[in-house]
């Protein structure tokens, strides 16, 4: 069936440091590709989406571009803040949704 | 703005014990969900609702039921609990034809 492999956590980062998440996926079709992020004591909440081939998504400095190639759509964001710790989940969207094992993120300044 | 409710932020019951979890949402969605959210597993689906009084089984239902009598409200039910229960659950809804969902912030419970 669909499913996400997103890399273990946790991943701790020191303020302004480059952050890579990796997120694989196996779909029978072409899903659409997301990543939520939980705040502490939070729900979840969509950061960013990519509904097809090549699209890049981004919000508040982070990106992920869907690549269906590897088919990969990692989480990238160039200088992380205290305020980015999180837990970071990827999702695919085809029958219904899929969700990743999520990646806890601390950022210490 | 939106918003999803949950009755509880924490809850702690005792094993046999019947466990109502409810949630609300004032987006007039069609579409509701109940994950189970667990370290190193992410979210697992355990019911969801397409319509008033429709219901759908997720990835894991055992153990579990679920009412939804009118369109904002889901409820999940433990009919009698287990420790192997004790997790975070999360509710969430999206309208009919849209695939953005919303998440309450979560029912952390601990069966003992």
């Amino acid at each position: 069936g669909d499913s996400v492999t997103q890399m273990e956590g946790p991943v701790t980062l020191s303020e302004e440091a480059f952050l890579t998440i990796n997120c694989t996926y196996t779909a029978t079709g072409y899903p659409s590709l997301f990543w939520y992020v939980q705040y502490p004591g939070e729900g979840l909440q969509l950061l960013l989406k990519a509904t097809k081939a090549d699209d890049k998504g981004s919000n508040k400095g982070f990106e992920a571009t869907y690549r269906k190639e590897t088919t990969s759509f990692h989480l990238e964001k160039g200088s992380v803040q205290v305020s980015d710790s999180a837990v970071y989940f990827c999702a695919l969207l085809y029958n219904d949704m899929r969700f990743g094992a999520g990646t806890r993120l601390t950022v210490k300044p | 703005d939106v918003k999803v409710t949950q009755s509880s932020r924490y809850l702690v019951k005792r094993t046999g014990e019947k466990v109502f979890l409810e949630c609300v949402q004032d987006m007039d969605h069609e579409n509701m969900f109940w994950y189970r959210q667990d370290p190193g597993l992410g979210l697992r689906l355990i019911y969801f609702s397409y319509d008033v009084k429709m219901k759908e089984k997720g990835d894991i239902p055992e153990g579990y039921s679920v009412s939804r009598e009118k369109k904002e409200r889901f409820s999940l039910i433990l009919e009698s609990a287990s420790t192997n229960q004790t997790s975070m659950y999360l509710c969430a809804s999206s309208p009919r034809t849209g695939w953005e969902q919303y998440f309450g912030p979560g029912t952390r419970l601990t069966v003992t």
